[in-house]
């Protein structure tokens, strides 16, 4: 069935170190992939996406690269900053019309130390 | 440009009884999709409404009913409230046909029941 695997949490990094969340998914078909974030107390923002394979998305210095042959969709930022300290969640959704059910991974909280 | 608004933002409930949760979507946008977050989970989808229609559902019981409005807003419902049922309920409306694109989410309905 459609499902999201991501790693499990938390991951706490010192500020300017380097990020990797690795994300995988199962799926029918040729579905986006995207990448939200949860900041405390607040809903889900998308932070970025991509809809066929071999695509990046790029935001706030956040990168992911949709692989089709590892069925992946890992995000990284060379940086982080304080402020990055969130919940992100990974998931896909099917491009093909008639349905509609976005797929969510299970999040990863993120904590960055000053 | 109002976003995604949900109400109430919080509220108690006992066992059997029944709630209902208010969303109104971003500007422009005609589909809307709940979701139940559990604490430490990902979003699970509810169900999504277009044109009035429940369209997709998900894996919840009866128990979750749905409508929404001519003015494209929503109301999720749940009777006989069960312990489980305590969760962040999320609210995310699109563009119709939505598969593929991004969902813009409320800040959600944190619902306890005791």
């Amino acid at each position: 069935g459609n499902s999201v695997t991501q790693m499990e949490g938390p991951v706490t990094l010192s500020e300017e170190a380097f990020l990797t969340i690795n994300c995988t998914y199962t799926a029918t078909g040729y579905p986006s992939l995207f990448w939200y974030v949860q900041y405390p107390g607040e809903g889900l923002q998308l932070l970025l996406k991509a809809t066929k394979a071999d695509d990046k998305g790029s935001n706030k210095g956040f990168e992911a690269t949709y692989r089709k042959e590892t069925t992946s969709f890992h995000l990284e930022k060379g940086s982080v900053q304080v402020s990055d300290s969130a919940v992100y969640f990974c998931a896909h959704s099917p491009t093909t019309s008639g349905t509609y059910k976005y797929i969510f991974g299970t999040g990863t909280r993120l904590k960055v130390l000053a | 440009d109002a976003g995604v608004t949900q109400s109430p933002t919080h509220l108690i409930k006992t066992r059997g009884q029944q709630v209902t949760l208010r969303c109104s979507p971003k500007s422009g946008h005609d589909t809307v999709s709940w979701y139940q977050q559990a604490l430490g989970q990902g979003p699970q989808f509810i169900f999504q409404y277009y044109e009035e229609e429940e369209r997709q559902r998900g894996n919840f019981p009866d128990r979750f009913s749905g409508h929404q409005f001519p003015n494209y807003s929503s109301e999720l419902n749940v009777n006989a409230l069960l312990l489980g049922d305590s969760a962040l309920y999320l609210c995310a409306s699109s563009l119709w046909p939505s598969g593929g694109g991004e969902l813009f989410f409320g800040e959600g309905s944190r619902l306890t029941v005791l």
